[in-house]
């Protein structure tokens, strides 16, 4: 069973601070992962994908990835009221995405 | 900027009859995909759609779904005889290249079809 695993928080963090969001996965073939925002009620958002082991960064965004040991995380810099949301990662099997049950991050001002 | 639409946004069904959500996915895409979100829960995968035919489906696909592309632009989901547990949000999606070929797999979401089923 290819699972993806998350803590469901809720991580609570100040405006202004940076939000650490965490994410393992079982399946060693999986190759590419991703970070989706959604918000209450709506459908999931693509905030940036990654492949490579190491960092990625976009914006307040930085994406990092351990393969060896099936690590993904998501850096919020600057944290906002705006940014909170429930924050999904997702492994991509064959086609398609495999969720994590998503973690919810509440920033107060 | 192009977007999957969804429709109807909310439908209220009672249990053992059939539903059809239907979605326009962007139009330049060619793969399709139905996942669902229990109210609370994960979003799950249900299945692919590619040059007109199942590419995968999950084992929550049974044989009381269907999904099908009528007339070249719809892609719909068909739930012959809902159950209780059917109730939830459902998601179309839809992807330029298959994650395989563009190892990215970027899948752009619709608003979603919310079922609820009594």
């Amino acid at each position: 069973q290819k699972e993806v695993e998350q803590n469901s928080g809720p991580l609570s963090v100040p405006e202004g601070a940076i939000a650490s969001l965490n994410c393992t996965y079982s399946d060693r073939g999986s190759q590419s992962f991703f970070w989706y925002r959604q918000y209450s009620g709506k459908s999931p958002e693509l905030i940036m994908f990654i492949y490579s082991n190491g960092d990625k960064e976009d914006g307040r965004f930085t994406a990092q990835l351990n393969k060896a040991s099936q690590y993904v995380s998501l850096l919020i810099r600057d944290s906002q009221p705006s940014d909170s949301a429930t924050y999904l990662c997702a492994s991509l099997n064959t086609d398609k995405l495999i969720f994590g049950t998503g973690t919810r991050l509440q920033v107060f001002p | 900027e192009p977007e999957v639409t969804q429709t109807p946004s909310h439908q209220v069904t009672q249990m053992g009859q059939e539903v059809i959500l239907r979605c326009v996915p962007i139009s330049n895409h060619l793969y399709f995909y139905w996942y669902r979100q229990i109210l609370g829960q994960k979003v799950e995968f249900l299945v692919s759609f590619y040059n007109n035919e199942i590419s995968e489906k999950s084992e929550i696909f049974d044989d009381q779904f269907s999904v099908e592309r009528p007339d070249g632009s719809n892609f719909t989901l068909k739930i012959r005889s809902t159950k209780l547990e059917d109730s939830a949000m459902y998601f179309c999606a839809s992807s330029e290249l298959a994650g395989f070929e563009a190892n990215t797999g970027e899948l752009f979401f619709g608003e979603g079809s919310r079922l609820t089923v009594l």
